[in-house]
C-alpha cells in the first residue's frame, strides 16, 4: 500500500520559537495533502488543504500566517508552525490523497515549552 | 463543526466478544469511512462506505449505513487483544475532506 512518511515523530521546542513538520509520500505523488490537528483524546480537526503548486486552503479559525503550508512537490508538503506557544501543542498528523484514497503520515506530537 | 459523534465514548470487552460503535453525523455525504488510530499513532484506514450502500463487510469487520438517519455502525466480531485502539468515523462531504468523529476508544481484555 501506500505509504505516507511524517518527520519528526515528536519535537519539543520553545515558545516563540517555528517548528517544521514535513509529510511526504513514498511511493507515488500526491497533488493533495490535508494537514489536521488532534487534542488528547480528542478528534482530528482538518486545518488545511495543500495543493501543489498553488496556496493552501484553509480551514474556518486557522490562522494562514501561524500555520504556514508549503507544497512545493508532488510528494512533499510541510508545515510550519511560526512562533509557537504552549496552545500549539498537539498531535499533528497529514494525509495524501492518491487514487481516490486517503492515506496517513504516523503524525507528529509538538510539546511547546 | 463536528459531524459525526460516535457512540459510545469508551468500550471494554472481553476477548472473543463483538464490538459494536455507532456514529451518527449531521450533513449529506459522499461517504463514511472508519479509521482506527493506536495510541499516539496515525490512522489506519479501515473500510469506507458509500452513501448508496447499506452494508459492508471486510474480514471481521461489517460496517452499516442508514442514510435516512444519518447514521452508521461498525461492528468488529471475534474481538482480539490486537483490536484495541480508538476508532473515528469520518464523513466525506465532498473533495475528500473528512470530517472524523470524537472516537470510540475500544478495550479488549485478554
Amino acid at each position: 500500500g501506500a505509504v505516507v512518511s511524517q518527520h519528526p515523530s515528536w519535537v519539543i521546542c520553545k515558545s516563540g520559537t517555528s517548528v517544521k513538520i514535513e509529510c511526504r509520500s513514498l511511493d507515488f505523488q500526491a497533488t493533495t495533502m490535508f494537514w489536521y490537528r488532534q487534542f488528547p483524546k480528542q478528534s482530528l480537526m482538518l486545518m488545511a488543504t495543500s495543493n501543489e503548486g498553488s496556496k493552501a486552503t484553509y480551514e474556518q479559525g486557522v490562522e494562514k500566517d501561524k500555520f504556514l503550508i508549503n507544497h512545493a512537490s508532488l510528494t512533499l508538503s510541510t508545515l510550519t508552525v511560526t512562533s509557537a506557544h504552549p496552545e500549539d501543542s498537539s498531535f499533528y498528523i497529514c494525509s495524501a490523497l492518491t487514487g481516490g484514497k486517503l492515506f496517513f503520515g504516523s503524525g507528529t506530537q509538538l510539546s511547546v515549552l | 463543526s463536528q459531524q459525526g459523534e460516535e457512540d459510545p465514548q469508551a468500550l471494554s470487552i472481553q476477548e472473543g466478544e463483538n464490538a459494536t460503535m455507532n456514529c451518527s453525523y449531521k450533513t449529506s455525504i459522499n461517504n463514511l469511512q472508519w479509521y482506527r488510530q493506536n495510541s499516539g499513532r496515525g490512522l489506519v484506514h479501515l473500510i469506507l462506505i458509500r452513501s448508496n450502500e447499506r452494508e459492508k463487510h471486510s474480514g471481521r469487520l461489517r460496517v452499516t449505513l442508514d442514510t435516512s438517519k444519518k447514521s452508521s455502525s461498525l461492528l468488529i466480531t471475534a474481538s482480539r487483544a490486537a483490536d484495541t485502539a480508538s476508532y473515528f468515523c469520518a464523513t466525506d462531504e465532498s473533495n475528500y475532506k473528512l470530517t472524523f468523529g470524537k472516537g470510540t476508544l475500544l478495550t479488549v481484555n485478554p
